[in-house]
């Protein structure tokens, strides 16, 4: 079966640069949601998309941007990068219906801010 | 506002014993979702089980099952057979069960499952 797709995998970027993330939801998906996740750390919720509208926002910071294009894949854009944004960041989706509403994982993206 | 709660921060059992995870949970909500999820030494988040809180029966996914309170807020994980690759941090997530789409996951702080030959 089909899951979430992120690239890339890892990414290193400098202080001050900036790093744009990819998320390609399951086939279907109509939902997409953003967490990081800091090391020993539980996830955190960043922010979430329905029909390419903000659904949900969690504590994403200013830095951050995200949005939800028409094929429904998502891009999280991060901009003044910190050594405190290094993480793991998942992209989850999701599709309405079902009685479960479940989120799925993607394999997430390990960025490194050096 | 939701808070989930895991007092075991580390675990470990023999392959083929019986372990539980705790959880327990904070909400004044009547209707939510409630899961476990895995994540192995490779970093994937892996759905484990799921539990609506409108059912009364305990979800039961092969060897996982679950122990649900909803009076004690409580939400337990049974991991029955142990097996070497059940070795990971274990999340037990909450979402609140809403007609808006996009609803985040709360998650516990985890509990580090090692099991060992």
């Amino acid at each position: 079966a089909a899951g979430v797709i992120q690239s890339p995998r890892h990414l290193i970027k400098e202080k001050r640069e900036t790093a744009t993330l990819k998320c390609y939801p399951i086939p279907r998906h109509d939902t997409v949601y953003w967490y990081q996740q800091g090391p020993g750390q539980d996830p955190q919720f960043l922010i979430s998309f329905y029909e390419k509208m903000q659904s949900d926002k969690g504590s994403i910071p200013d830095r951050f941007s995200a949005q939800q294009f028409s094929d429904y894949h998502s891009e999280l854009n991060m901009s003044s990068l910190e050594l405190g944004d290094s993480a793991l960041y998942f992209c989850a989706s999701t599709t309405r219906g079902g009685d479960t509403d479940t989120q799925y994982f993607g394999p997430g993206t390990r960025l490194t801010v050096l | 506002a939701q808070t989930v709660t895991q007092s075991q921060p580390e675990m470990s059992v023999q392959e083929a014993e019986t372990v539980t995870l705790s959880c327990t949970y904070d909400t004044s909500e009547n209707n939510y979702y409630l899961f476990w999820y895995k994540q192995p030494p490779s970093r994937q988040m892996i759905l484990v089980i799921r539990q609506e809180a409108y059912k009364q029966q305990n979800a039961t996914e092969n060897r996982f099952s679950v122990n649900f309170q909803k009076a004690a807020k409580s939400f337990s994980l049974k991991i029955s057979d142990s097996q070497l690759g059940d070795t990971a941090m274990y999340f037990c997530a909450f979402k609140r069960s809403t007609n808006q789409a996009g609803t985040a996951l709360i998650f516990g702080k985890g509990t580090t499952l090692s099991v060992s030959s």
